[in-house]
């Protein structure tokens, strides 16, 4: 098993371009995450999947949209990039149930916006 | 409001020496609760997790850490560090139902010295 797998590794845009960053998990995970890193405050969420279909919002969503369209893939789109979204970029996955609670992390996306 | 709070945000310690990292949470119900560590350039990977039952729990890489519901604490322990425990440590609590959404304390980061 690949695991959590996310490209690009590395992104510099320029303010007001438009990118998808792609994650993907072979291990059939129902639960997907996306989370932003910023020095000082550990990681954010920023939009989840339950299961194919079903997105929900996660602490910081605006500027970002999601789709989960198959259980292995959960592209994050940034609609009009901004200096404010230069981070650390994790997706993540899990399977249900209390036994299942552990996360999987992909190796990142730092993106840069200029 | 659910928090995580890890006060110290850099330690140092000598190779050898053992080590606490502390993390307090606030949270409404019981949670869960998790230890990540992650590598320079990496992802985050899961150190150990307590669900229920015994208050201390063992982890990967010899670390340790123990529950205390009275003090609201996740304490993070090794006995003895060695160079390659260089990284940062995140503590994360989730909900026992639905889907965890996972809240991380900020991190803290630890050096080692030879």
């Amino acid at each position: 098993n690949a695991g959590v797998t996310q490209t690009p590794k590395f992104q510099v845009l320029k303010t007001g371009q438009s990118m998808t960053l792609q994650c993907a998990q072979d291990m059939n995970h129902e639960y997907m995450s996306w989370y932003r890193q910023d020095p000082g405050m550990g990681l954010r969420l920023i939009h989840y999947s339950v299961g194919a279909g079903i997105t929900d919002q996660g602490e910081v969503p605006n500027g970002y949209n999601v789709s989960r369209s198959t259980t292995e893939d959960f592209p994050l789109r940034l609609l009009s990039a901004a200096p404010s979204q230069t981070s650390v970029y994790f997706c993540a996955s899990r399977g249900p149930g209390q036994g299942a609670y552990e996360q999987y992390f992909g190796p990142g996306t730092r993106l840069t916006v200029t | 409001a659910q928090s995580v709070t890890q006060p110290d945000i850099h330690i140092t310690v000598s190779e050898g020496a053992s080590l606490e990292l502390r993390c307090n949470y606030s949270y409404g119900a019981t949670p869960y609760l998790f230890w990540y560590v992650q590598s320079p350039g990496q992802g985050l990977q899961l150190l150990l997790k307590y669900f229920s039952g015994d208050t201390l729990v063992q982890g990967i890489k010899g670390f340790e850490a123990e529950f205390k519901r009275s003090q609201s604490s996740f304490n993070l322990r090794k006995p003895s560090v060695h160079w390659s425990d260089a990284a940062e440590y995140f503590c994360a609590v989730g909900g026992t139902s639905g889907y965890n959404k996972l809240i991380f304390g900020a991190g803290t980061r630890l050096a080692v010295h030879p």
